[in-house]
């Protein structure tokens, strides 16, 4: 069973530009979380999507954005990029009904804004 | 109180001895404490998660113990190894709704030959 995919691994982009983000989430899970993590902030929640819809969304500006496909594949994009977004932006797949919340990473994609 | 607080920051141990890992949380609407292992260069990988219907799970080397009553819960490595060597990550979420997880801090972990 294929795992959550994520791509690209590595970005360098420069201040101002904008840039997205992709993420396949395991066969026949309808749930994707994304979650920044940085050194000093550790993981933070960004937002989840189930079958195409946000359900929740974490404390950071709207620069920050995302959907999901019908086929629960999902992109984050991130709008004029400054600096301190630089991170590792993880992908978590999950069934997130009911009781079955396992959540299972992507290698994620490091981003360097430069 | 939507926090998770996890201790120490970084742990050593030799090999063969026990790696404690503590974390202690607020919400009490938290009913799902799963815990992540990641290397370096990889996403967080679940080693083992709890619900606070029991008050330990055991899966080989890896235990999770649970206080409900303290709001704290805590991995157990027995017979660490140095290939145990990797940051780890306490998590709680609730299964109403919130669709998020709150992550702890992490302890990075090193085992020495």
């Amino acid at each position: 069973k294929a795992g959550v995919t994520q791509t690209p691994r590595y970005l360098i982009k420069t201040r101002g530009q904008q840039v997205t983000l992709s993420c396949s989430p395991i066969s026949g899970h309808r749930s994707v979380s994304w979650y920044q993590q940085t050194p000093g902030q550790g993981l933070q929640f960004l937002f989840e999507y189930f079958s195409e819809t946000q359900r929740n969304k974490g404390n950071f500006p709207g620069r920050f954005s995302g959907r999901q496909f019908s086929n629960s594949r999902s992109e984050m994009n991130v709008s004029t990029l400054e600096l301190g977004d630089s991170a590792l932006y993880l992908c978590a797949s999950s069934l997130m009904t009911g009781m079955n919340t396992e959540a299972f990473f992507g290698q994620g994609t490091r981003l360097t804004v430069v | 109180q939507q926090q998770v607080k996890q201790s120490p920051q970084s742990l050593i141990v030799q090999k063969g001895g026990i790696s404690i890992i503590n974390c202690a949380y607020e919400n009490t609407a938290f009913d799902y404490f799963p815990w992540y292992q990641q290397f370096p260069g990889k996403g967080p990988a679940l080693l083992i998660a709890i619900r606070p219907d029991v008050s330990e799970k055991k899966e080989g080397r890896f235990t999770i113990s649970f206080n409900k009553s303290a709001k704290q819960f805590s991995l157990h490595i027995m017979d660490s190894q140095p290939g145990d060597s990797a940051t780890y990550f306490c998590a709680a979420t609730t299964t109403s709704g919130t669709y998020k997880y709150i992550f702890g801090t992490g302890t990075r972990l090193k085992v020495l030959a």
